[in-house]
């Protein structure tokens, strides 16, 4: 019963560092989400994907990367983190699109500071 | 830009008293759904409501929808400590792929 499972929790970048964000799901959904949660903001999406090698710009696309190079894998990198990407993203997947009033299921979140 | 707007921001009550949080948004939906996040935790999907509903009801949930003011509200009956949380709307967007969330209404519920 693991569901969307993202790695790591937490992290502490210095600027200009790269990272990547790993979110693994085990439903064989379709559609997988990267969001980020800033306070009084709510959540906002990035990127997302529609299937297995596709990828499509969110909201707040700029500064980030993503990957689904595998059916369960979404990846979202950092290539040179800014302060401003201090954040806690949520990684979360769904069977069929979720603008069609389908249920998304939603990662633990990690913590990431850049400092 | 959000497309739903959570009011109010906060929310403060005591047990067994009912609480009532309301969303609006900017354009057309299909369906707009409620999600709550406990601290520290990701969101879980609470109901979800199509367009052409105008209430419907999901154990101490009560939700309600008016298009026609493109508003909806979340009512909590008979709250209990464990209810406090963080509670979101989520409504579709063209192209109807992926969810848009507001920004949160924060429920804290005293024993």
């Amino acid at each position: 019963n693991a569901g969307v499972t993202q790695t790591p929790k937490f992290r502490v970048l210095k600027t200009g560092q790269s990272m990547t964000l790993l979110c693994a799901q085990d439903m064989n959904h379709e559609y997988m989400y990267w969001y980020r949660q800033d306070p009084g903001m709510g959540l906002r999406l990035i990127h997302y994907s529609v299937g297995e090698g596709t990828t499509a710009k969110g909201e707040v696309p700029d500064g980030y990367n993503v990957s689904r190079l595998k059916k369960q894998n979404f990846l979202l990198g950092l290539e040179s983190a800014a302060p401003s990407q201090t954040s806690v993203y949520f990684c979360a997947s769904s069977y069929l699109p979720a603008g069609y009033g389908n249920t998304i299921y939603f990662g633990e979140g990690s913590w990431l500071t850049v400092v | 830009s959000q497309q739903g707007e959570e009011d109010p921001q906060a929310l403060s009550i005591q047990e067994g008293e009912n609480a009532t949080m309301n969303c609006s948004y900017k354009t057309s939906i299909n369906n707009l759904q409620w999600y709550r996040q406990n601290s520290g935790r990701g969101l879980v999907h609470l109901i979800l409501i199509r367009s052409n509903e105008r209430e419907k009801h999901s154990g101490r949930l009560r939700v309600t929808l008016d298009t026609s003011k493109k508003s909806s509200s979340l009512l909590i009956t008979a709250s209990r400590a464990a209810d406090t949380a963080s509670y979101f709307c989520a409504t579709d967007a063209k192209p109807t792929d992926k969810l848009i969330f507001g920004t949160g209404t924060r429920l804290q519920v005293f024993p």
